[in-house]
Formats: C-alpha cells, sequence, structure tokens
C-alpha cells in the first residue's frame, strides 16, 4: 500500500538552477512532512521539514511547498550546486508512530 | 557526539547463517528504528523501541527476523537463517523524543550481503 508517491525518479539539473521534487499522499491524517537528503555510502539526514498549518517553509536555499487540499507537497532548492547531487527522499509521518519514506529522487547537479 | 553508531558496516555471509546487526544511538534519545533499503522497495521501517521497549514490530519481514534493545545504548538486529534476498542495507536511527514526530538521525548503516 503505497501511500506517498514521490516524483521525478531522477533529475538532472544545470549549476544555478531550480530543483524540484514533488510528493504526493493519500491520508489526510499526517501531521508531519520531513524531506530527507542521502549521500551515497551515507544515512539520509533530516533537510527540512513541514507541518500542515503552514504552506510554506524555507531555509537557505531549500523550500518545502505545502498543498494540504491538493494531499502535496514539494522541495524546491534553489541555485543549485553540484554538492547538492544526492538522493531526495520525502516521507509522511502517521499517528502510528512510523515515519513512511517515498521512493526517493536521484538529483544530479552538472557544473 | 560521535552519531549513531552501527557495525559491522559491510558483512557478506552465505545463505542460512546467522547475522547480527549492532547499533548504538545517540546518547539520551529515546527512540531507536530499524530501517532496510533497497533499490526495489526503498526505505521500510521493520521495527522502533521508546525507552527500550519494542512498540511496532508490525515492518519485520518474517519469523527470521528478530530485535532487541537490552538498554538505552545498543540494539541488535538478528536474522537467522539469513537468504540471498535479505541482502540489502539495514539503518538504524535515533530519535531525541520525547515526543514523536522529531528528527531522526540516521546511521552510516550495514551493507548486508547473502550469497
Amino acid at each position: 500500500q503505497q501511500q506517498v508517491k514521490q516524483s521525478p525518479q531522477s533529475l538532472i539539473v544545470q549549476k544555478g538552477g531550480i530543483s524540484i521534487i514533488n510528493c504526493a499522499y493519500e491520508n489526510t491524517a499526517f501531521d508531519y512532512f520531513p524531506w530527507y537528503q542521502q549521500f551515497p555510502g551515507k544515512g539520509p539526514a533530516l533537510l527540512i521539514a513541514i507541518r500542515p498549518d503552514v504552506s510554506e517553509k524555507k531555509e537557505g536555499r531549500f523550500t518545502i511547498s505545502f498543498n494540504k487540499s491538493a494531499k502535496q507537497f514539494s522541495l524546491h532548492i534553489m541555485d543549485s550546486q553540484p554538492g547538492d547531487s544526492a538522493t531526495y527522499f520525502c516521507a509522511v509521518f502517521n499517528q502510528g508512530g512510523k515515519l513512511i519514506f517515498g521512493q526517493g529522487t536521484e538529483l544530479s547537479v552538472k557544473p | 557526539d560521535a552519531g549513531v553508531i552501527q557495525s559491522p558496516r559491510h558483512e557478506v555471509t552465505e545463505m542460512g547463517q546467522e547475522v547480527t546487526l549492532r547499533c548504538k544511538p545517540i546518547s539520551g534519545h529515546d527512540y531507536l528504528f530499524w530501517y532496510r533499503q533497497t533499490m526495489m522497495r526503498g526505505l521500510e521501517l521493520l521495527i522502533y523501541f521508546n525507552n527500550n521497549v519494542p512498540i511496532d514490530d508490525s515492518g519485520m519481514p518474517e519469523d527470521r527476523f528478530s530485535a532487541k534493545m537490552p538498554n538505552a545504548s545498543f540494539s541488535t538486529l538478528k536474522i537467522q537463517p539469513s537468504e540471498p534476498r535479505d541482502s540489502a542495507v539495514y539503518f538504524c536511527a535515533s530519535v531525541p523524543g520525547p515526543k514523536i514526530p522529531d528528527t531522526q538521525y540516521f546511521g552510516p548503516g550495514t551493507r548486508l550481503t547473502v550469497l
């Protein structure tokens, strides 16, 4: 039972461009929406997270946009850099205490 | 703080052997999660503990898998007997608490290969 759908699976962006990754969820009971970043050979690390009482959260070059009515949220990376090349996972938190992860997006930023 | 520590980092074993993966969470954290990551299934939650007590093990694939947390600073995930389809990267993550959701701090993972 897939509760989080993430797209695209892979993304190539030029340095300085905007990277956009989208997630859609199915259950309106979710109340916490984090994005994790994973570099090869490493564990995922929290990048930024949002709760449904706000529509946008920005931290540096990273912004989450949240559309509660559409049950969608997205990650925008402004001024993308080669160091941002990694796999990004969206996730939703259910009231059972579990994080449910999307399938991941492999981002490659070309110099 | 050294972060979450996992050992071994790599494990290669033969089908039928017992495998034990180890995790040391960040000191003072209340929650510990075990995940499995594969290309096909992504990141899957296997089990999580709160204050050393297993809360939800519904993600444990079958009876061959077991997990323990004998104290606040140590947890194990055991597979007995191991099968080739268990090949994956296994992560543990600790969470400060006392409430969740909260940031999950992942370890570096154990890459398991079952031949």
